[in-house]
């Protein structure tokens, strides 16, 4: 089983809101991700969680929160957001930051989120 | 920064023909991943390299990776309207903390 979860599947709120996204895997991976993907773009990488530590932050903008409860949980908080930020948001999971060359992510389906 | 550069970045061809998509840098990777995506959804694993000059197949989709491990391609034999979509090669950075770095993707389509 490589799958990944992702709550809500689209998102749609306003600039004063406050939203959150979930995402959710019972592999047994140590590490998770957010990625953040604009039509006909790359993902991008926003956070990456490593045994329930965040140990990057691609210098996101503090109206995105990441939270990570558990080992299989990973939340995305968001508050204040601008119209700029709609895009597809992908939660990602892998053994292990440090699972040496095979290091393979196994991405959910995403949250199209639209911020009106 | 480690970057890769992905070619072409679109390609429409005709079912039956082959085709190959190429994934280059100038910097080494530990590993290389190729994905592919469909509109609205998460990429999907295909495959990973590791080993420089390896070779893997899946059904009709050929992947190497280069033998100083700086490139990749994915080669599509008898290509099908089903192997229609975005896909998307990553290489794991060797420098600083590991994480995935995506070329800008090939969106493929293939005409029946």
């Amino acid at each position: 089983d490589t799958e990944v979860t992702q709550t809500p599947k689209h998102l749609v709120m306003g600039m004063t809101n406050k939203k959150s996204l979930k995402c959710e895997q019972h592999m047994g991976h140590r590490a998770m991700y957010w990625y953040k993907q604009k039509a006909k773009k790359p993902p991008e990488l926003m956070f990456v969680y490593s045994y329930e530590k965040l140990s990057i932050n691609e210098s996101v903008p503090s109206r995105f929160s990441p939270e990570c409860p558990n080992s299989s949980l990973l939340n995305l908080h968001l508050h204040a957001l601008q119209p700029e930020d709609s895009a597809l948001y992908l939660c990602a999971s892998s053994q292990g930051p440090l699972a040496g060359a095979y290091y393979e992510q196994y991405f959910g389906p995403g949250t199209r989120l639209t911020v009106t | 920064t480690q970057l890769l550069e992905q070619s072409p970045q679109f390609l429409s061809i005709q079912e039956g023909e082959n085709l190959t998509v190429y994934c280059n840098s100038s910097s080494v990777f530990s590993s290389l991943q190729w994905y592919r995506q469909e509109p609205g959804e998460g990429p999907v694993l295909l495959v990973t390299v590791v080993t420089g000059g390896e070779v893997k197949k899946l059904k009709r989709l050929t992947f190497q990776f280069g033998d100083a491990r700086k490139d990749s391609s994915l080669h599509i034999t008898a290509a099908q309207p089903g192997d229609t979509g975005l896909y998307l090669c990553a290489g794991v950075t060797r420098q600083g903390a590991q994480k995935l770095v995506f070329g800008q993707g090939t969106r493929l389509t293939i005409n029946p």
